[in-house]
């Protein structure tokens, strides 16, 4: 069965850390770009970033870069979000999604996602 | 970074009748741009994948089309089960971007 599934969300507060991990099965994971999408509460969905098939690419939306950091594994078949210093307008549902093994590919793989609340 | 404006923001509609939602692009992005339904507390899935291709097991009702930077996704004769909020995405260049998302509500 192909599918992606986040875990690792939860509620902290501002300023503070969550790793966000993602566990793919059914397809071939080492080579497929990753991407995280967001979403706040009743919000559109956000572009956060992209991984490359070997790790070595990684590309950030303005609004996580230097905060946010991406990495796989894919000896585990797993992708991870390392987020730091938290800010309120990251609270959002994490999506891991894939296209394939091009960054420029239509997601046709989603997560279910997993909530990440940032508050005091 | 490039800017995806669909419209409308919502649509109220009766079952059997003909949708149409466009997004423009703020620049050309020749046809790679994909469209998305998701239902609520639903992940989002894949429709129509540069700009015209229908995705595989997508009912046929469903269609897009355009290039450079106006699209249009149409669904033709819509179900019930249709309602769902749907969202353009561009691939042309990253960062990738949504638009803001047209919510089709059944009357």
């Amino acid at each position: 069965q192909v599918q992606l599934v986040e875990s690792g969300g939860g509620v902290v507060q501002p300023g503070r850390s969550l790793r966000l991990s993602c566990a793919a099965s059914g397809f071939t994971f080492s080579s497929s770009a990753l991407h995280w999408v967001r979403q706040a509460p009743g919000k559109g969905l956000e572009w956060v970033a992209v991984i490359s098939y070997d790790g070595f690419n990684k590309y950030y939306a303005d609004s996580v870069r230097g905060r946010f950091t991406l990495s796989r594994d894919n000896s585990k078949n797993a992708l991870y979000l390392q987020m730091n210093s938290l800010r309120t307008e990251d609270t959002a549902v994490y999506y891991c999604a894939t296209g394939g093994g091009n960054y420029y590919n239509a997601f046709h793989i989603w997560g279910q996602g997993t909530m990440v609340t940032v508050s005091s | 970074e490039i800017v995806l404006t669909q419209s409308p923001d919502f649509q109220s509609v009766t079952p059997k009748e003909k949708v149409t939602i466009t997004c423009r692009a703020s620049q050309s992005i020749g046809s790679s741009l994909h469209w998305y339904q998701q239902k609520p507390d639903q992940s989002p899935k894949l429709l129509i994948k540069y700009a015209s291709q229908s995705f595989s097991g997508v009912p046929s009702r469903f269609s897009g089309s355009g290039s450079g930077t106006d699209f249009t996704l149409t669904i033709n004769s819509l179900e019930a089960e249709d309602a769902a909020t749907y969202y353009c995405h561009q691939s042309s260049t990253l960062p990738l971007t949504f638009g803001g998302g047209t919510k089709v509500e059944i009357k």
